[in-house]
């Protein structure tokens, strides 16, 4: 069970859009529409920002967004504010015997 | 709203069984929507989810921590607990509690409590 595969960094000035990928395999990312996206600020818990590839939680902001396409998801972040420089972890279902996997994990930074 | 805490010895010998409990308030364990389930970070690394159990004891566990996890739920204290045997340093982690719904490793999440294993 490996983990998915994300950038280690990404960056974007305030106001701009920046994506990250998130990179499985048939067998999790490309084999069940059960991917999620967490933000995760250093010392608290992480926060579920995606669930189901593209759908939102209630309070999190519409410039949030998820999609999929074979083995790669990704998590698209509009309008970057301050507040969003944290760090993102996208995570699959990957069959009931695995359960689920988690990415690697990318730090995301406004400039 | 559910709210999850964790709770347990922040330090661990080598070699012994390391023993948390979550605490589940603002709603029931034994919701037939829930799964509750177990999450780490070592220092410097990334998530690794550990395992999950549901009310009625169905659980399912990491591949590579199968042999070392045990979940157990209490439905009468709302609680749900972890333990991993034999620990060495390398499972020196935050360790978070989480609720999880269909397809969601993480719905909820308790604050995470940092274990260190070291003699």
């Amino acid at each position: 069970q490996s983990a998915l595969t994300q950038p280690r960094s990404v960056s974007g000035s305030p106001g701009q859009s920046v994506t990250i990928s998130c990179t499985g395999t048939s067998s999790d990312v490309g084999g069940y529409n059960y991917v999620s996206w967490y933000q995760h600020h250093p010392g608290k818990a992480p926060k579920l920002m995606i669930y189901d590839v593209s759908k939102r939680p209630s309070g999190v902001p519409d410039r949030f967004s998820g999609s999929k396409s074979g083995n790669t998801a990704s998590l698209t972040i509009s309008g970057l504010q301050a507040d969003d420089e944290a760090d993102y972890y996208c995570c699959s279902f990957a069959g009931s015997s695995t359960s689920y996997v988690f990415g690697t994990g990318t730090k995301v930074t406004v400039l | 709203q559910l709210q999850l805490q964790e709770s347990g010895p922040g330090l661990v010998k080598p070699s012994e069984t390391l023993s948390l409990t979550c605490t589940v308030s603002g709603g029931s364990i034994s919701n037939n929507n829930y799964h509750w389930g177990w999450v780490r970070q070592p220092p410097g690394k990334g998530l690794e989810w550990i395992g999950s159990i549901y009310y009625l004891g169905n659980t399912y566990y990491n591949p590579s921590l199968k042999s070392r996890v045990t979940m157990s739920v209490d439905t009468s204290k709302n609680q749900f607990s972890l333990k991993l045997s034999s620990v060495t340093a390398a499972d020196t982690a935050v360790y978070y509690c989480a609720s999880l719904i269909e397809g969601v490793a993480g719905y909820s999440w308790g604050q995470g409590t940092l274990v260190t294993v070291s003699s």
